[in-house]
């Protein structure tokens, strides 16, 4: 399978302890993206990197959270002193500009439960 | 980025033509209009993508007026399968940043 992949596919975690998820994009992609997702709703954009600059974060990112890409290839998300409210369904998305299609590739999501 | 408006949920039964219709009143030059499918517990999917008239893939259609205000998907001869949420999203062209998601239309196809 070529497509994004996730992992873990789930993570329960107690209240305050740290977690970090991996995003492996789609290999020729130069784009990856980071959204939250919680039920009922649409996803939230979180952040995305360009290679290995990451170019745009959003508000909702407080200081808990922390992405990298490393060397523009695979990309960890980790959220520190987890807090119930961080429950929700993590996405990942990667993209390759191409004249004037934009389309984003997303992966399958990593759920996190906090306890 | 362009605010979207579509309806919350729809049904419709096996075989019949759906059509989705979602509202940009501020759309700009450089917008596209873009739509997604979310299966439950999966990412969303691209369905399409399209600037003015008419975009037809092996999916979907898409249509939109010369104003640009509005579009419509068409999902063809609807099967129990396609029941799923659909996000209608305007994207800036060649933009590399985020996705503005909704709370999209969730359809439900009956048999």
């Amino acid at each position: 399978d070529t497509g994004v992949s996730q992992d873990p596919r789930h993570k329960i975690t107690k209240r305050g302890q740290n977690v970090t998820f991996r995003c492996d994009p789609i290999s020729e992609h130069n784009r990856l993206y980071w959204y939250r997702q919680t039920l009922g709703q649409g996803p939230e954009f979180l952040t995305y990197f360009q290679n290995e600059a990451q170019l745009e974060k959003s508000r909702l990112l407080s200081d808990r959270f922390s992405a990298e890409r490393p060397k523009g290839s695979f990309s960890t998300l980790e959220i520190q002193r987890t807090e119930q409210g961080d429950s929700a369904m993590y996405l990942c998305a990667s993209s390759l500009e191409r004249g004037s299609s934009y389309e984003q590739y997303f992966g399958p999501g990593t759920r996190l439960t906090v306890t | 980025l362009a605010k979207t408006t579509q309806p919350i949920s729809m049904d419709s039964y096996e075989g019949q033509e759906v059509n989705i219709t979602c509202s940009h009143n501020n759309i700009a030059t450089n917008d596209y209009i873009t739509w997604y499918q979310q299966f439950p517990s999966q990412g969303p999917r691209f369905i399409i993508q399209g600037y003015k008239t008419k975009v037809t893939n092996e999916v979907a259609s898409l249509f939109i007026p010369a104003d640009r205000k509005s579009s419509t998907l068409s999902l063809p001869r609807v099967s129990l399968s396609d029941t799923a949420v659909y996000y209608c999203l305007v994207v800036i062209y060649s933009s590399a940043s985020k996705i503005i998601f909704g709370s999209g239309t969730r359809l439900s196809i009956r048999p």
